[in-house]
């Protein structure tokens, strides 16, 4: 299996700050990667595909970026609703795997 | 509206059996690869299972291959996920996932139910 790795594990920002959020697959995954961000007590919402494609209704301060085996997720000005923890999924080969996780807190 | 509606979750005790349904609505549910996607208290992510569009491929992850079985029944637009021989580290919320794009067997998930817990305790 293609083993994710995150960093950090936690991050802690501000509203308005700029946050980057690091993701590291064991092996190339091309651009086969994703990112989700979930709330307590909700299932996970797909924030970015394709390594840097914004899903429709996510705001533009979301974008990604990377291709083979590192990326990155970045939101240019934190907004309240974006404290979330935020996780990276490669879609390369089965089974599709993710992350640890990212806890974006204040 | 897209819908998936998970539901069966319960209390079971270790070597027990369990069966989990998702209901979905809105979209061509035959026309798509389905994954059961599951959350372990204060974990990640694992995907468990897929199953192709009319049923007749299906994939597991090695912690669970011989003990579930995913199938579907796309007259009633429905996924099911049959879990045998549970033991405690199958506690977790399972979560019912489309795959973003039809035509890929592998893809990001982009409708998610809002799970059902599945508690293994004596």
């Amino acid at each position: 299996d293609i083993q994710m790795t995150q960093s950090p594990s936690s991050v802690s920002a501000s509203v308005g700050d700029r946050v980057t959020i690091t993701c590291r697959a064991s092996q190339d995954i091309n651009n086969w990667l994703a990112w989700y961000q979930e709330k307590p007590g909700k299932a996970p919402k797909l924030v970015i595909y394709a390594a840097s494609s914004l899903q429709s209704g996510v705001p533009l301060r979301f974008s990604g970026s990377g291709s083979g085996t590192d990326f990155t997720l970045t939101i240019s000005s934190l907004q309240p609703e974006d404290f979330a923890t935020y996780y990276c999924q490669q879609a390369n080969s089965f089974p599709p795997t993710f992350g640890p996780g990212t806890k974006v807190e204040i | 509206e897209v819908q998936l509606v998970e539901s069966g979750g319960n209390l079971v005790q270790p070597g027990g059996s369990l069966r989990l349904s998702c209901a979905a609505s809105g979209f061509a549910f035959s026309t798509y690869w389905m994954y059961w996607v599951r959350q372990a208290p204060g974990k990640g992510l694992e995907c468990v299972a897929n199953i192709n569009q009319d049923g007749s491929a299906e994939y597991y992850v090695d912690s669970v291959k011989g003990r579930f079985t995913i199938s579907r029944d796309n007259v009633k637009n429905s996924l099911y996920l049959q879990l045998n021989s549970l033991s405690d580290e199958d506690t977790a919320v399972y979560f019912c996932a489309r795959v973003f794009r039809p035509q890929f067997r592998m893809d990001a998930f982009d409708v998610w139910g809002h799970g059902t817990m599945v508690t293994v305790s004596s």
